[in-house]
């Protein structure tokens, strides 16, 4: 059954550095999403990406985060200056229209800022 | 704006016995309703969901749920508890015009005593 891959599995970083967190989401889906679970609490929208353009993004989605499809396969979510409050479990999902709007998870990575 | 009530954060149930996870939505139109399950260490794996048609939808592992609007509910059901159901449960909401974000609920965490 064909997956979502995120890596890494476990990042750790120290506050102030910059994160890449990279997905490769299902390769005939063309929605991507990005989103995040702080230990604890429940999963929250950051933002859609559809036709190579954010097409929808939370409060959450502040100038410090940036989404990136870098080639036909990736789906890239940066953290330009990390806080300790962006430690969380980051989910990539993708969809397809076709697929009646259920969407597939990743395994998410687990981002720890110290 | 949507939102889901999942009450109770930890259902405990025995082994055999009946599972009711309960959700209610508030939307200010028909919405689409979701159920996901994410096991420990796992991303999020979906249950089962409805869109539009039969409000009694099943799905994997033996799970159903019934869509009643008049209640704004969505619970989730499976007759005979297993010890592999032990995980965390998310309902979510999402606008009835497909591909847009998914709004989720806290989850309840279910175990399963033998």
């Amino acid at each position: 059954e064909p997956e979502v891959t995120q890596t890494p599995s476990h990042q750790v970083t120290q506050m102030g550095q910059e994160v890449i967190l990279r997905c490769v989401p299902i390769s005939n889906h063309l929605y991507f999403y990005w989103y995040r679970q702080i230990l604890g609490q429940k999963v929250e929208f950051l933002v859609s990406f559809y036709n190579n353009e954010i097409s929808e993004k939370s409060e959450i989605f502040d100038d410090q985060f940036s989404v990136e499809r870098p080639d036909g396969s990736n789906f890239t979510l940066k953290i330009r200056s990390t806080k300790l409050e962006d430690s969380a479990m980051y989910f990539c999902a993708s969809s397809d229209r076709t697929e009646n709007y259920g969407y597939t998870f990743g395994s998410g990575t687990r981002l720890t800022v110290v | 704006a949507q939102s889901v009530t999942q009450l109770g954060s930890h259902v405990s149930v025995s082994e055999g016995a009946l599972v009711l996870l309960r959700c209610n939505y508030s939307s200010s139109v028909p919405p689409y309703l979701f159920w996901y399950v994410q096991y420990p260490n796992q991303g999020l794996q979906l249950l089962l969901k409805y869109t539009t048609g039969a409000t009694l939808v099943k799905g994997i592992n033996g799970f159903e749920a019934e869509f009643k609007k008049s209640e704004t509910s969505f619970h989730l059901t499976k007759p005979s508890a297993h010890m592999s159901d032990a995980a965390e449960y998310f309902c979510a909401v999402m606008r009835n015009s497909g591909n847009t974000p998914l709004v989720f609920g806290k989850g309840t965490r279910l175990s399963v005593i033998a």
